[in-house]
């Protein structure tokens, strides 16, 4: 157990709609990152924050935002849902100063 | 264009024996790497990482070893565990002058490990 926790575990929704995937980071990380996993992709860096501050960005659609919160929770809101969009996306959490980030377990996207 | 390839997508050693994982890259920005391991149904565990100013680095049974000059990275496990068994990702990425980490870890595809008993 990472000490990272996401929620829901398993989303199943339609095309067009918009979801929020929610991300509790280790307790003490103030760094939250967002990662997507598809079949043909791998894993790909999304978004990072820092204490609430957005602080990196990836290959980030523009139908998907995140934000931290001041607890340091994160939710990532995909909108516009399109099929291949359907992957796992993993949220990781570190101390701001190293780069060892932890995962969570991940979210499982399935657009219909 | 893939900045960080692990170009065996399988690997299968014996219980007992040395697995030997591979990685390289092409950004020469790239000053801090890591390896995790991978099970299906759960996120990436971090293994082990290793900066640029060192070749080499380890931690009980893992041993990453880093050629610079040949943007080379490789994980070596010994000895092998059928517990072992995941898939192994390598990841890197740039940090400044100060050591703050940029914060995006750019990773391989991936290496299926089978460890037989």
């Amino acid at each position: 157990d990472s000490g990272v926790t996401q929620t829901p575990k398993h989303l199943i929704t339609a095309t067009g709609q918009r979801v929020t995937l929610r991300c509790s980071p280790r307790s003490g990380d103030l760094s939250v990152y967002w990662y997507q996993q598809s079949l043909d992709q791998g894993l790909q860096f999304l978004i990072q924050y820092y204490n609430g501050e957005e602080r990196a960005k990836g290959n980030i659609l523009e139908r998907f935002s995140a934000q931290q919160f001041p607890d340091l929770h994160s939710e990532l809101n995909l909108s516009s849902l399109e099929l291949g969009d359907s992957a796992l996306y993993f949220c990781a959490s570190s101390v701001y100063l190293r780069d060892e980030q932890y995962f969570g377990p991940g979210t499982r996207l399935t657009v219909t | 264009d893939q900045q960080v390839k692990q170009n065996s997508p399988s690997l299968s050693v014996q219980e007992g024996r040395i697995s030997i994982l591979n990685c390289d890259y092409t950004n020469s920005m790239f000053d801090y790497f890591l390896w995790y391991k991978k099970y299906p149904a759960e996120g990436p565990t971090f293994l082990i990482s290793i900066s640029s100013i060192k070749d080499k680095n380890e931690d009980g049974r893992f041993t990453v070893f880093l050629n610079k000059s040949a943007k080379h990275l490789s994980l070596h496990i010994v000895p092998s565990q059928p517990g072992d068994s995941a898939v192994y990702f390598c990841a890197a990425s740039v940090t400044n002058a100060g050591g703050t980490s940029y914060g995006k870890l750019t990773f391989g595809q991936g290496t299926i490990l089978t460890v037989h008993p």
